[in-house]
């Protein structure tokens, strides 16, 4: 059974970072292509970055660019988001997803439970 | 530029049937995409991999009552025989080179 676990969020001032984390489990996680997606609360979903299976890869929204660092750790089955200079508008709930095996095709097909991030002094 | 277009709303009565609509911009007519089911207070759950050519691949659990068609721009999501936990917000979703972008949703109210 695949399964995806975010932790990591928590309340934090404006400016500053955090430190997300996506433990996965019950598939070939190196095989894979890795995402992370937000939902401020009561809003649509906002797609964030994806890494590619062996971390050579990485994309970002605009939104986020320059600020936020995904990345993986193939051994450990891990996919981060290193969150720096963190605005009122980054917070939202932070999905974990599994993406495709083909390089190139980027939808999701398991999402985690999320982790609330909140931004604010 | 790529956006995907949805209604806000749609409703339909216990044991009914909905259509959901998902409309590719201009240029991007023949990309597939993938629909996401969001209940309230969860996160969302996979439904399906929709194709231009109307061809779909389901997720693992999801019923057949859920299917997906295409026709030129937009893609479709049809739930029959409506239950009361298919009450959701339901995304659609597709890909760029390097950026995955979702539609605005459309909220299903059960009557």
């Amino acid at each position: 059974e695949v399964q995806l676990v975010e932790s990591g969020g928590v309340v934090v001032q404006p400016g500053g970072s955090l430190r997300l984390s996506c433990a996965a489990s019950g598939f070939s996680f190196d095989d894979y292509t890795m995402h992370w997606v937000r939902q401020a609360p009561g809003k649509g979903l906002e797609w964030v970055s994806l890494i590619i299976w062996d971390g050579g890869s990485t994309f970002y929204a605009d939104s986020v660019k320059g600020r936020f660092t995904i990345s993986r750790d193939n051994s450990k089955n891990s996919l981060y988001l290193q969150m720096n200079s963190l605005r009122p508008e980054d917070s939202a709930f932070y999905y974990c997803a599994k993406g495709s095996r083909i390089f190139g095709e980027y939808y999701f097909d398991y999402w985690g439970q999320g982790t609330l991030v909140t931004v604010s002094s | 530029q790529l956006v995907l277009t949805q209604s806000p709303s749609a409703s339909a009565s216990l044991g009914a049937s909905v259509r959901l609509t998902c409309t590719l911009s201009s240029g991007h007519t023949s990309y597939a995409i993938a629909w996401h089911q969001q209940q309230p207070e969860k996160g969302p759950r996979y439904l399906m991999k929709l194709n231009s050519d109307g061809s779909h691949s389901k997720g693992n659990g999801i019923p057949d009552r859920f299917s997906g068609s295409s026709s030129g721009a937009e893609r479709y999501l049809t739930i029959s025989s409506l239950q009361s936990d298919d009450e959701a917000d339901y995304y659609c979703q597709t890909w760029g080179t390097d950026y995955g972008v979702f539609g605005g949703g459309t909220k299903v109210t059960v009557l």
